[in-house]
């Protein structure tokens, strides 16, 4: 079975600091990846979709990035952090089955910005 | 491009009750609505989906029914308990291809369920 490993769970910044949030992968491979972010009391918004190495997509204008170094491995970073970049960040793994594109959560990091 | 609608927004609920919770959608090529459950601090998970070629699919206490003519689909949960109680978001995938943008599903805002004891 598929396994997403998303670490740290917690994290508190000081505004203008760097980010970097990992997710790994585990039992799947060419997986398609995303990144989500949860404001507080808020929907799903999408930031980012990988469906390969080196190929990111980005779905809004925002102060994040995001790279895949490796199959299963993608990063979100910044080089300075904003007060609204606070926010619940969830890596997903998304996979084809009978033509319906099924997402799987990982356990998400949690990012106060100060 | 697609866009899904929940409601309510919030919903309590004495245990034992049943809770409904609707989703519209707007793209009628979309064919595939999951339902995920996110408990506090965790990472949404899923919970029952239906394809577009069916119309009810239940799973023990849980139920989804989709209406394609109208666009709308819902969740049933019978028999409420208190952990129950989390957020529900429902999505609708826009087409039959997946992986990227294409594949990607639009979520509804959620909704919180409380289940009092």
């Amino acid at each position: 079975s598929q396994t997403i490993h998303q670490w740290p769970a917690t994290l508190v910044q000081p505004v203008g600091s760097p980010l970097s949030l990992e997710c790994t992968v585990e039992g799947t491979s060419n997986p398609n990846l995303y990144w989500y972010r949860q404001a507080a009391g808020r929907g799903l918004q999408l930031l980012f979709y990988s469906v390969g190495i080196g190929q990111i997509s980005s779905e809004v204008p925002q102060n994040l990035s995001a790279s895949r170094p490796q199959d299963r491995q993608f990063i979100l970073s910044s080089k300075k952090l904003l007060l609204s970049d606070s926010g619940f960040y969830l890596c997903v793994l998304g996979q084809g089955y009978s033509g319906a594109n099924v997402l799987t959560f990982g356990a998400g990091s949690r990012l106060t910005v100060l | 491009g697609e866009n899904v609608e929940q409601h309510p927004s919030t919903l309590s609920v004495q245990e034992g009750d049943s809770a409904v919770i609707k989703c519209t959608y707007s793209d009628s090529a979309s064919n595939y609505f999951p339902w995920y459950k996110q408990e506090l601090g965790k990472g949404p998970q899923l919970i029952i989906d239906i394809r577009s070629n069916v119309g009810e699919k239940k799973d023990q206490r849980i139920a989804v029914t989709l209406n394609k003519t109208a666009k709308h689909f819902s969740l049933h949960i019978t028999e409420t308990q208190p952990e129950d109680s989390a957020v529900y978001f429902c999505a609708a995938s826009p087409n039959n291809n997946y992986g990227g943008s294409q594949g990607n599903l639009i979520f509804g805002k959620g909704t919180k369920l409380s289940v009092k004891p």
